[in-house]
């Protein structure tokens, strides 16, 4: 899988959006781009995911650059709930070769929202 | 839908006792399953990847012998820590696949004194 480069902090106002960004110059063709998040002692939490066209889903909007070696996350309209670690992983998951099935997870950035 | 649960959600046990931590997919069928560590402040990493009816595999750095898992049907997956040091106290987290993505239970925290 591709290693993925997200910023280790941001804050953001709570009602204002988020916007999260992440590198991946190295994505290959069949790998998408995906986003989970991990409130304080719980499980990683699916947000969305994307191949190269822009997502959007009841929890947020994914942003795919052109050349798809970066893409952001936005949360149109932050709340305190939202502060969690947010992690960008890319994978193939249709890859059937070693090491192929798991998600890897990075160290992702620590969103805070302010009141 | 793809609800993955763990039992139990926190456990306290005595150093050299053994710990058995339970992974269910409440749902769906899951075939390969993924047991996770995670120390406080850092990432999680993943310990093992687990197959319904085999051995599972695990990651480098990390003792079969010490943390036993049993992947005995499609809906359950179990790790043992045996012989538990204070070193072991972590957040456990399993992951099942299921339709070619990975649906996370909600962790064991894990305590050893």
């Amino acid at each position: 899988d591709a290693k993925t480069t997200q910023p280790p902090s941001m804050d953001c106002a709570e009602g204002r959006a988020a916007n999260l960004p992440c590198n991946h110059s190295t994505i290959s063709g069949n790998e998408y781009v995906y986003w989970y998040r991990q409130i304080h002692s719980q499980g990683p939490q699916y947000i969305i995911h994307g191949l190269k066209n822009n997502e959007t889903n009841e929890m947020a909007s994914l942003i795919i650059t052109e050349d798809r070696k970066s893409s952001t996350l936005i949360l149109p309209h932050a709340t305190l709930r939202d502060t969690a670690v947010y992690y960008c992983i890319v994978r193939d998951p249709a890859y059937s070769g070693a090491g192929s099935y798991q998600l890897t997870f990075g160290k992702g950035t620590k969103l805070s929202v302010i009141p | 839908g793809a609800v993955v649960s763990q039992h139990p959600s926190w456990v306290i046990c005595k150093s050299g006792t053994s710990v058995k931590i339970e992974c269910r997919s409440l749902d769906f069928q899951a075939t390969t399953m993924f047991w996770y560590r995670q120390f406080p402040k850092q990432s999680l990493m993943l310990m093992a990847t687990s197959n319904e009816g085999s051995k599972a595999t695990y990651e480098q750095g990390v003792e079969k012998d010490k943390f036993l898992i049993n992947h005995a049907s499609l809906t359950l997956s179990t790790l043992t820590v045996t012989s538990a040091h204070p070193e072991d106290s972590s957040f456990y987290i399993c992951s099942a696949r299921h339709n070619y993505e990975q649906y996370f239970g909600p962790g064991t925290r894990l305590t050893v004194t």
